[in-house]
């Protein structure tokens, strides 16, 4: 059972581009959650989608910021306009059905964005 | 809204120390209380889960306790290895929201072992 995937490890964009993050949850987990790690700073979270449905976007900017996860495929955050300031890793992690007290999150390795 | 901080934010100990970690946080309303373990550029490895109704939980070398009702947590560490060298992270899941897994990160205590 593969753990969480995320792609790319790494990302470079220019000023003004679009980035796309993907992460492919562990298999049976319906649940998607982003975190932003910024330099030196701890994780934030995001957005937490399940399969469709965007359930809490209470983290995420209110502009440029978009994610998604579709029935089929894997969760996508999408950054438009990338500015410098959006330079950070990006963390995904997922999770069983709401378990409440004893369910584990498990991260992926992260996607690290640098603005250039 | 909840806040969690941990302190010291690094620390340094020779190789073979007992050590603790420790990690404080406001809302004691809680369903449970994560460590894990980041290595730089890296992920995040889980190391130990407490559920609000218990007060430890162990996995070899590591311990950690849980006072929800002081609001406070501590990871210790028996026989500290260079390999145990870095960043640990706790983290909260408030029962404010219900049905939503989501975790309030402290900033992390950046732990160096010294051979």
């Amino acid at each position: 059972n593969a753990g969480v995937m995320q792609n790319p490890r790494h990302l470079v964009r220019r000023r003004g581009q679009e980035a796309r993050l993907r992460c492919s949850p562990m298999k049976g987990h319906s649940h998607v959650y982003w975190y932003r790690q910024l330099p030196e700073e701890g994780l934030k979270f995001m957005v937490y989608l399940q399969k469709e449905n965007i359930i809490d976007e209470s983290g995420m900017p209110k502009e440029r910021f978009s994610a998604e996860f579709p029935k089929e495929g894997p969760s996508i955050l999408r950054i438009q306009q990338v500015v410098r300031g959006d330079s950070a890793a990006y963390f995904c992690a997922s999770s069983p059905t709401q378990g409440l007290e004893n369910t584990e999150a498990f991260f992926g390795q992260g996607t690290r964005l640098t603005v250039v | 809204k909840q806040e969690v901080t941990q302190i010291p934010a690094a620390l340094s100990v020779p190789e073979g120390e007992n050590l603790v970690l420790n990690c404080s946080f406001t809302d004691s309303a809680i369903y449970n209380l994560q460590w894990f373990r980041q290595d730089p550029g890296k992920g995040l490895t889980s190391l130990l889960l407490i559920q609000s109704s218990q007060r430890e939980q162990t996995s070899g070398r590591l311990n950690a306790s849980l006072d929800k009702s002081s609001g406070r947590s501590t990871l210790y560490i028996a026989a500290s290895q260079p390999g145990d060298s870095a960043t640990y992270l706790c983290a909260v899941k408030g029962r404010a929201n219900f049905g939503n897994e989501k975790l309030t990160f402290g900033t992390g205590t950046r732990l160096t072992i010294i051979p």
